[in-house]
């Protein structure tokens, strides 16, 4: 079955534009997640959405970061006036719930470089 | 401190050995996952577990709640299995991972 997909897996962008990067969860599973790793460090935790709310958005870096969520499905974390210390991969992950007991599935990532 | 400390860092070995990667973490946890990157590829999470053992495959994980201590398990090694292992907590009361710094295995032929 299809995992979690993600678009583009690459994206190089100019200091100071915006870029979007997309994430399609599994289907039927209500709970996503977004997580970055930057290079030659750990991953952090984002934003996590239950349906299209996001109870948990205390991984935001800054204000320039947001996200959303539609038809509890496809989510959009959006990156305005990027900044160079933006570059990294930005992983979305999947689960059936938000309870605890569900595995998270990762999709590819997309790699983000700000020139 | 981090609240998840993974050892070692890194890790050499030759194909056949068997390897321990260790895990502990100083949060109240719900559940702890086991998770591995291939160089320039994506994660695949390999158990989550919030008691006792689980093994799949050459593969066993293990976790003691009480002394904060999960510990994975290669038998029989091989370069395939040469990749980034990482620990993550799930807070008991979130639902966002926590994450080690990764283990760097490279196991040799």
């Amino acid at each position: 079955g299809a995992g979690v997909s993600q678009s583009p897996s690459n994206k190089v962008t100019e200091k100071g534009k915006d870029v979007e990067l997309r994430c399609d969860p599994i289907s039927g599973h209500t709970a996503l997640y977004w997580y970055r790793q930057r290079l030659g460090q750990g991953l952090e935790f984002l934003i996590y959405f239950q349906g299209n709310s996001a109870p948990d958005k205390s991984g935001l870096p800054s204000d320039r970061f947001s996200a959303e969520r539609t038809g509890e499905s496809v989510s959009t974390l959006t990156i305005q006036r990027t900044q160079q210390e933006d570059s990294a991969v930005y992983l979305c992950a999947s689960s059936l719930n938000g309870f605890s007991y569900n595995e998270q599935f990762f999709g590819p990532g997309t790699r983000l470089t700000v020139l | 401190k981090n609240e998840v400390e993974q050892s070692p860092q890194n890790l050499t070995a030759q194909e056949g050995e068997f390897i321990t990667i260790n895990c502990s973490y100083s949060v109240g946890i719900s559940a702890l996952h086991w998770l591995q990157q291939h160089p320039g590829g994506g994660i695949v999470s390999l158990f989550m577990l919030s008691s006792g053992k689980k093994k799949h495959g050459r593969l066993i994980a293990t976790i003691n709640i009480q002394e904060k201590h999960s510990s994975l398990h290669i038998t029989a090694s091989h370069p395939r299995d040469s990749a980034v292992y990482i620990c993550a907590v799930l807070g008991g009361a979130t639902n966002k991972l926590i994450f080690g710094t990764g283990t760097l295995l490279a196991v040799q032929p």
